[in-house]
């Protein structure tokens, strides 16, 4: 079975321009999660969704970031427009349940770098 | 309120020897703990969980991990320790009242020598 897929891997880009991140979750997974890791602050989420609907956005870090869940099996993240301390690796995760003890899958990452 | 705190942000071992990475948490509900393990460049991987079943979980590549309620604790073991060990380890803890949502602890860097 895929696990979860997120493109690009990679992104370099230049300050001020529209970022788009891509998740697909694992089939059947009904909770998907955003993560955003640095060596400074460590792993932190963004938002997470369950059944396509947005739960909890209280860790997106400002009005620039945004994020979307159409069907289920697809997620975005966007940064309009980006700026340098948003480089960063962003991590989606999916789980197949929702609730207490409900364990995680990670997708690769995305490793964004914006000059 | 919860938390997780691993007591050591690096630790070295020599390949053969055995592995001790610490976890203490809080919480306030029954928790339900887990690890992962990220090598470098790549995403996260879950090593094991504890759901309030045995209180001894053993997980993948020969990890296990304790919990212990009365010292609140949720320490990762491996009795000989391999070369591709190395990694960040994370320690992981969810409760009921945040629905779906983990905790993370700031890693722990486990380095293996030959």
């Amino acid at each position: 079975d895929a696990g979860v897929i997120q493109s690009p891997r990679h992104e370099v880009t230049e300050m001020g321009q529209e970022v788009t991140l891509r998740c697909k979750p694992i089939s059947g997974h009904n909770s998907l999660f955003w993560y955003r890791q640095t060596m400074m602050r460590g792993l932190e989420l963004l938002i997470y969704f369950n059944n396509n609907v947005p739960i909890d956005d209280s860790g997106m870090p400002e009005d620039r970031f945004s994020a979307k869940m159409p069907n289920a099996s697809f997620s975005t993240l966007k940064i309009q427009p980006s700026e340098p301390r948003d480089s960063a690796v962003y991590f989606c995760a999916s789980s197949p349940r929702w609730g207490n003890g409900a364990e995680q899958y990670f997708g690769p990452g995305t490793r964004l770098t914006v000059t | 309120a919860q938390s997780v705190t691993q007591l050591d942000s690096h630790v070295s071992v020599s390949e053969g020897t055995p592995v001790l990475l610490r976890c203490n948490y809080s919480s306030s509900y029954s928790p339900s703990l887990f690890w992962y393990v990220q090598h470098p460049n790549k995403g996260l991987q879950l090593l094991l969980k504890y759901t309030s079943a045995a209180t001894l979980v053993k997980g993948i590549n020969g990890f296990e991990a304790e919990f212990k309620k009365s010292e609140t604790s949720f320490h990762l073991t491996k009795p000989s320790a391999h070369m591709s060990d190395a990694a960040e380890y994370f320690c992981v803890v969810s409760r009921g009242s945040t629905l779906g949502r983990l905790y993370f602890g700031r890693g722990t860097q486990l380095t293996v020598w030959p």
